[in-house]
């Protein structure tokens, strides 16, 4: 089974509106860490925002914000007030084990999806 | 800009040949990791080192190997290259290589091609 599930291949987004991507992970361990990632035409990987599983506030970084349902196991990436810089593939990482110390240290990735913003 | 620098960013060559891909890492971050990206394949971890020593082991093939030097700068060896070893390859540094929050810097990656 995926750990990560990213549903949306690609989607449209109106300059200035809100958009919302899906994650959906699965895991076991109480542990764990949810990050997700942007990835622009030139290739490389910026960190946008992090969550952990015993936070108990979603996180924020700017226009970004992480919707965490932790019973329903999904973390969706909203970036308010899209701009056109934002048209790229975003990824939704997880990391397992935090705290135990016994899990892998690894990220793993969902699909991606690719956000194109239109003017 | 990360502080991850990967070189070079492009390489092509052919089936049968061996490359190597060099990384380092920000300054001050102990551990580094491989992903390869590819368009079937998505990002799929290969190896993580931490100070010089292999921690974790991913999707990596026996044809691949990597160190990590002592002054942490590391190498991704690929030999015997196949088409489908065509992909995107990652470097990535974090500071301690665990933690709770501890989120990776991806270099801006080199794109192989091996025709």
């Amino acid at each position: 089974a995926q750990k990560i599930t990213q549903t949306q291949p690609g989607m449209f987004v109106q300059e200035k509106e809100a958009v919302t991507l899906d994650c959906t992970y699965d895991t076991s361990d109480p542990s764990y860490g949810l990050f997700w990632y942007k990835q622009p035409s030139s290739g490389e990987m910026i960190f946008l925002i992090y969550q952990g599983s015993y936070d108990q506030q979603n996180a924020t970084e700017g226009r970004y914000s992480l919707n965490f349902q932790k019973a329903r196991k999904s973390a969706n990436l909203v970036i308010s007030a899209s701009q056109l810089g934002d048209s790229a593939m975003y990824f939704c990482a997880m990391r397992e084990g935090l705290y135990s110390g016994a899990g892998s240290y690894q990220l793993t990735f969902g699909k991606g999806t690719k956000l194109s913003v239109i003017p | 800009d990360s502080g991850v620098t990967q070189t070079p960013k492009h390489l092509i060559t052919a089936t049968g040949q061996r490359v190597t891909l060099r990384c380092s890492p920000r300054s001050g971050d102990l551990s580094v990791y491989w992903y390869q990206q590819s368009l079937d394949q998505g990002l799929q971890f290969l190896i993580q080192y931490y100070n010089g020593e292999e921690r974790a082991k991913g999707n990596i093939l026996e044809r691949f190997s990597a160190q990590q030097f002592p002054d942490l700068h590391s190498e991704l060896n690929l030999s015997s290259l196949e088409l489908g070893d065509s992909a995107l390859y990652f470097c990535a540094s974090s500071p301690w290589g665990r933690g709770s929050d501890e989120k990776l810097f991806f270099g801006s990656g080199t794109q192989l091609s091996v025709l």
